[in-house]
Order: C-alpha cells, then structure tokens, then sequence
C-alpha cells in the first residue's frame, strides 16, 4: 500500500480559506468513505478533525470541513486563525484492514 | 475522560524487540479498537496496527513480519512489540483509540520517542 499523495504546504491570510488535497487510489480515497482528517501541532500528538469524509468530532469548529470527489478527498478550512497553522494529515481505509496515512501538508497562516 | 499513555524504554539496539506498552485510563478497554501509529522524526505519520479488545489484530503489511500486539483486559493495557530493529525504526510511537467502527483516532496518547543506536 503507497502512501496518500498531500500537497507538502499550502498557506493563506488570516480569514481566507485553504483547501488541502489527499490524493488516493481506487482501492483507498477512491472506494471507502473512510477518510480521515488530523491536526497536529509541533511536539503534540495528532487531533482528529474529519471522520467519515464529512463528519466532525464533538468540539471541533464547524471551520473545518470535508469532502471527496473520486479518488481525491479535501479539506476545507474557513475564517484561517493564527492557531490553525500546524501539520494536517489524510488518513483513509484501503481495504483488507488496512489503513493508510497522507504525507502531511504544512499549512502556514500568512 | 478516557486517556492513553505509552511507556517502554527510550532506546534500543539495532536487531533487537522494541516493547511498549499503552495504558488506558478513565475508561474501559473493551468494545474498541488500539491502534498504534509512529512518526519518524520531522516525518509523516504510518500506521503500524491495531489490536481489538478481544485479541484480534491487523497489521501494516511492511511491519507484518515484525509485529505483534498483546491485550490486558484486566489491566486496561494494550502492548506492541517489533522485533528486528533497525534505525529506520527510530519514531515517535503512538497508542490511539479508534473511533467506533470509522477508522478514525478519536482519543491519543502523547507518544513515546524510541531511538534504535547501538
């Protein structure tokens, strides 16, 4: 199994949005509605943010959206903060009970 | 509120078995899936396995011949164990709680650093 493709960086000014892409295959991103979103700010354990594709864990800001077209799942973040500035990963399912992680993306608020 | 920490020794020799264990508080173990992910250093996140509370497991296929999982029931811990280590085992080790049937983290330890050096 080949690891989920992420953009290494996005960025964007405080209040704009920022889309982060995961890039899968047809037998991952492509076929399961298993898509995962974490956080993850330097020295800290990863937060969940997205399940399920589009579903949101109790407590995190309906900022955080996503979605999946295809072989692609995305991440939306809305109204950019300071704090949101932090390493995101895709996760997804890929069969055979196995899981696969994206390489991550740095996204930087301007 | 249910909380994880890992435990084991911070460094290992190369060739040998890396143990840690996770220990589950504020919660009971039954009824989820423990998980465990690493991170290399200033790496991207790989998900090494899980283990369900009832002793089932799944593994990444490139780890598969080194890994194994055990479970405690009675003392709310779930182990790893990875034998064969190489330096290309050095990362940060996580335990994480699978989100009922999603296969999302919902709930993370804080991770334990593991450095394989002679």
């Amino acid at each position: 199994q080949s690891a989920l493709t992420q953009p290494p960086s996005a960025s964007g000014s405080p209040g704009q949005s920022v889309t982060i892409s995961c890039t899968g295959t047809s037998s991952d991103v492509g076929v399961y509605n298993y898509v995962s979103w974490y956080q993850q700010h330097p020295g800290k354990a990863p937060k969940l943010l997205i399940y399920e594709v589009t579903k949101r864990p109790s407590g995190v800001p309906d900022r955080f959206s996503g979605s999946k077209s295809g072989n692609t799942a995305s991440l939306t973040v809305s109204g950019l903060q300071a704090d949101d500035e932090a390493d995101y990963y895709c996760s997804s399912y890929a069969g055979s009970n196995n899981l696969v992680f994206g390489g991550g993306t740095k996204l930087t608020v301007l | 509120q249910v909380q994880l920490q890992e435990s084991g020794p911070g460094l290992v020799k190369p060739s040998e078995t890396l143990s840690l264990t996770c220990t589950v508080s504020g919660g009971s173990i039954g009824t989820f899936y423990w998980n465990w992910i690493r991170q290399p250093p200033g790496k991207g996140l790989e998900w090494v396995g899980y283990i369900y509370y009832t002793g089932s497991t799944s593994y990444n296929p490139s780890l598969k011949s080194r890994v194994t999982t055990s479970v405690d029931t009675s003392k709310n811990q779930v182990s790893l164990k990875l034998s064969s280590v190489t330096a290309a085992d050095t990362a940060v080790y996580y335990c994480a709680r699978e989100l009922s049937n999603s296969d999302a983290f919902d709930i993370w330890g804080q991770g334990t650093m593991v450095t394989v050096s002679s």
